[in-house]
């Protein structure tokens, strides 16, 4: 079992271009998120999604969407990357609720340029 | 608004030296989740412990202990007997209890990075 995973690992990128982000998990857990995390500021969510084709906007969201199609999958897109989206991305996935503890990616390493 | 403070930003001890690290949280909420998470220099996240706003029982794990104090906002987390394996960085993390149906929003702590040395 894997868990999460997610691709690429670390990916450098010219500013302006489009970007998306993979995650995939194998438990079959309802919820899904994507944080970024940055040195001194510790992780932020970005996007969540409480079930498949639904999603919703974290506490970061500006510049980055994602989709939901199905349990499995919870892919984040940069449209247009700027250098303030240089960051080391991880998604999670939980059960769902407040009580349940979320498990993490190994995340991806994004350097804009 | 929920935050979370972990004010040592790096902590540096000695092999088999005792060690804790400081979590402060606010909240208005009277029913909470906190955690602490352990990311290894390998990067992946690895929960620890989760404690809810009702349950005021320290907890310990092997070497771990965590202590939780509503008095004084707190869900201190300490090391006995610390080993270079614990070298990482550590978050402390509040779950809001009604962030929205099926999902849950952590609001963490900015991390301590703890480094033990042989």
């Amino acid at each position: 079992i894997a868990g999460i995973t997610q691709a690429p690992t670390s990916q450098i990128l010219a500013a302006g271009r489009r970007m998306t982000l993979r995650c995939t998990q194998d438990m079959r857990h309802n919820a899904m998120y994507w944080y970024r995390q940055d040195l001194g500021l510790g992780l932020r969510l970005i996007h969540y999604s409480n079930t498949a084709g639904t999603t919703g906007k974290g506490e970061v969201p500006d510049g980055y969407s994602v989709s939901r199609a199905n349990t499995d999958d919870f892919p984040l897109t940069l449209a247009s990357a700027v250098p303030s989206q240089t960051s080391v991305y991880f998604c999670a996935s939980s059960l769902g609720g407040s009580y349940n503890e979320q498990f993490f990616g190994p995340g991806t390493r994004l350097t804009v340029l | 608004a929920q935050k979370v403070t972990q004010a040592q930003t790096e902590i540096s001890v000695v092999e088999k030296e005792d060690v804790t690290l400081d979590c402060v949280y606010e909240t208005r909420d009277t029913t909470y989740y906190l955690f602490w998470y352990k990311q290894p220099p390998s990067g992946e996240l690895v929960f620890l412990i989760r404690r809810n706003s009702f349950d005021e029982q320290n907890e310990i794990s092997g070497r771990y202990s965590w202590n939780f104090q509503k008095s004084t906002s707190s869900f201190n987390f300490t090391i006995t007997a610390s080993q270079v394996v614990d070298s990482a960085v550590y978050f402390c993390a509040l779950s809001e209890p009604q962030f929205i149906q099926g999902a849950q929003k952590l609001v963490f702590g900015q991390g301590t990075r703890l480094t033990i040395n042989p």
